[in-house]
């Protein structure tokens, strides 16, 4: 059976600092997708990243990169220099491969960053 | 201007008492999703449709039932409403995320008391 875990339930950094968000998706499937999403504390949901299981590219977008290593099914995400407006809880995301429609969310991980 | 409108925004009922709660999305999608989301336990996916009249369940769909019948609109319904049911709960919607390189447009959430 598949299973995504985000390990840290909470996080705290001072403003500036870097933070590394982990996910571990285990899964039989060979060809799925993964994403990421914010909920800051207004509620909303923020689409952040999707990448798919064939594509092993670190990739960069202004202060977010992710890093997706197949081999040990982690899809961790990274901002640098953290602000205070960072702070949310972040969700990953995997889509359940052979079965479509199927998204399941990990239970997320609370950042907060402080001044 | 691209969204998905879930109504009502907030909700307080009582046991038992029949309610719907109706989402609906103008960019033609044909995959739509209801999850609730609860403290410490992330998204869990309620029920999902992939067109018109066509509908499966998600992880957690007892309690509830879904009808598409048309393109735009999904609205989730709670025949026998019970506290447990407490939530805040979030539409989704998507061309066909699992061949497309896109996103869910989620709605802005509707909480849910159930007294």
């Amino acid at each position: 059976a598949q299973k995504v875990t985000q390990a840290q339930t909470e996080i705290s950094v001072v403003e500036k600092e870097d933070v590394t968000l982990d996910c571990v998706y285990e899964t039989r499937d060979t060809t799925y997708y993964l994403f990421w999403y914010k909920q800051p504390p207004s509620g909303e949901l923020v689409f952040l990243i999707r990448r798919n299981s064939f594509d092993e590219q670190n990739e960069i977008s202004g202060r977010y990169s992710w890093n997706f290593q197949k081999s040990t099914s982690s899809f961790n995400f990274t901002i640098t220099a953290s602000q205070v407006v960072d702070s949310a809880v972040y969700f990953c995301a995997p889509d359940r491969g052979s079965t479509l429609g199927r998204l399941y969310f990990g239970r997320g991980t609370q950042l907060t960053v402080w001044p | 201007e691209a969204q998905v409108t879930q109504n009502p925004r907030y909700l307080i009922t009582v046991t038992g008492k029949k309610l719907t709660v109706t989402c609906s999305q103008n960019m033609n999608h044909e995959y739509m999703s209801w999850y609730r989301q609860d403290p410490g336990l992330g998204l869990r996916q309620i029920y999902y449709s992939m067109n018109v009249e066509v509908t499966d369940k998600g992880d957690v769909p007892e309690g509830y039932k879904v009808s598409r019948k048309e393109k735009r609109n999904f609205p989730l319904i709670l025949e026998s409403p019970s506290p447990n049911q407490t939530s805040l709960y979030f539409c989704a919607s998507s061309l066909r995320f699992w061949e497309t390189n896109e996103k869910l447009f989620f709605g802005s959430g509707t909480q849910l008391s159930v007294l």
